[in-house]
């Protein structure tokens, strides 16, 4: 089964533009979320969708958006793009509602605005 | 508070020994969850291993087992037999249960770095 998608691996930006960010999630997960990784912040949640629906959003500005699609896959979108959103980038997908249901991670989107 | 607290920011082993990874949390909720992940240099975060809170057995993966310690609130992740290829980034994460809120909260990782 192939595993969570995330497309480009790398982008370079600069100040202002805006970005969008791909993740194919593993077939079957209707979950997918999205994190920042950053060495200072660490990891941070940025949202949730399930079944094209937003669940949760993390403590970002509204330049960070998101949608899903029928099919699962999800996008993520930052406008206005600013230093301090250099980043990994990493989408996750779940199976399930459970508590134990893991989220499985792609490679991440390494963004750098310059 | 910080819900996640890792206090070991970097480790060393020797290849073949046993290493415990510290990992204590914080929350009010009676039902949570408790993972590890692996973060090696590509950037992939690797899920490991799983313990809730209403489980009584310790969980084990492999070479990967959980220390939980419920009332001390805390969750060790103990590698046996370390391989080289275990030198990575180990986060600690929790997943509590408001509703149907499914993020992780994460703690700030340990650099492990297994020594032949």
């Amino acid at each position: 089964k192939a595993g969570v998608t995330q497309t480009p691996r790398y982008l370079i930006k600069t100040r202002g533009q805006q970005v969008t960010l791909s993740c194919s999630p593993i077939s079957g997960h209707r979950s997918v979320s999205w994190y920042q990784q950053t060495p200072g912040q660490g990891l941070q949640f940025l949202f949730e969708y399930f079944s094209e629906t937003q669940r949760n959003k993390g403590n970002f500005p509204g330049r960070f958006s998101g949608r899903q699609f029928s099919n699962s896959r999800s996008e993520m979108n930052v406008s206005t793009l600013e230093l301090g959103d250099s980043a990994l980038y990493l989408c996750a997908s779940s199976l399930g509602q459970l508590n134990n249901s893991p989220l499985h991670f792609g490679n991440g989107t390494r963004l750098t605005v310059t | 508070a910080q819900k996640i607290t890792q206090t070991q920011p970097g480790m060393f082993v020797q290849e073949k020994e046993a290493v415990t990874l510290d990992c204590t949390y914080d929350t009010s909720d009676q039902s949570y969850g408790l993972f590890w992940y692996k973060q090696p240099s590509s950037g992939e975060m690797i899920f490991l291993i799983y313990q809730g809170s209403y489980d009584e057995q310790n969980a084990t993966e492999g070479r990967y087992s959980l220390n939980f310690q419920k009332a001390r609130k805390s969750a060790n992740l103990v590698i046996s037999a370390s391989q080289l290829g275990d030198s990575a980034m180990y986060f600690c994460a929790m997943r509590e249960n408001p509703g149907s809120a499914r993020q992780l909260t994460f703690g700030s990782g340990t650099q492990l770095t297994v020594l032949p």
